[in-house]
């Protein structure tokens, strides 16, 4: 059963606390990307990957990393960094890049008190 | 930055009735994508139409692109409750590094 997942689906954490968020794929893309998804909003790239080892900031990294070693995975730390954490994450993953459909995980919905 | 922006950003409609939405972008673009989101799920894949294409069709769906206008309209034909979702556009750039760009999307309510 191929796909992408994402967990967990629900994400609670204090103020000043490091939290990783998993994504995976078994697709065999070669490109991963993260989003964030505020309240009556649009998409905004974080991080991309589009090859094992190597990954792009998007528009808004800033208290945000990521990793790329395995070709299936690409989890996203949100840092003590971030200013405004709670939101919608999204993970996506496609063949390549834009010239190709992307597939979206469930999301994971992080709220940071 | 959000390259395309979807236009109306709500409506509402009787199940049965036809839904249009359209996104302007500005700049030129490889390609533009429709996705659908159901409340509090990730995004589903509609159609990709290329930039030397100017309609598609998939099932209920047409989407138009006019890269004269730089806009591009989605239409759903004889709506269904089940329609009920936001819908967005994402563009990517000519001469870019083809990631995709979100708008900040439609919601559509379709009423049985």
């Amino acid at each position: 059963d191929g796909g992408i997942t994402q967990s967990p689906k629900y994400l609670f954490r204090k103020e000043g606390q490091n939290v990783t968020l998993s994504c995976e794929q078994n697709l065999n893309h070669d490109a991963m990307y993260w989003y964030r998804q505020d309240p009556g909003q649009g998409l905004r790239l974080i991080y991309y990957s589009q090859i094992v080892n190597d990954f792009q900031k998007g528009d808004i990294a800033e208290g945000y990393s990521v990793s790329r070693e395995k070709k299936e995975s690409f989890p996203l730390t949100v840092t003590s960094a971030q200013k405004n954490p709670t939101a919608f994450y999204l993970c996506a993953s496609s063949p390549l890049d834009g010239r190709y459909e992307q597939y979206f995980g469930p999301g994971t919905r992080l709220t940071v008190t | 930055s959000q390259q395309g922006e979807e236009d109306p950003q709500a409506l509402s409609i009787q199940e049965g009735e036809n839904a249009t939405m359209n996104c302007s972008y500005k700049t030129s673009i490889n390609n533009l994508q429709w996705y659908r989101q159901n409340s509090g799920r990730g995004l589903v894949h509609l159609i990709l139409i290329r930039s030397n294409e100017r309609e598609k069709h998939s099932g209920r769906l047409r989407v138009t692109l006019d890269t004269s206008k730089k806009s591009s309209s989605l239409l759903i034909t004889a709506s269904r409750a089940a329609d009920t979702a936001s819908y967005f556009c994402a563009t990517d750039h000519s001469g870019g590094s083809y990631i995709p760009t979100f708008g900040r999307g439609t919601s559509l309510i379709v009423h049985p």
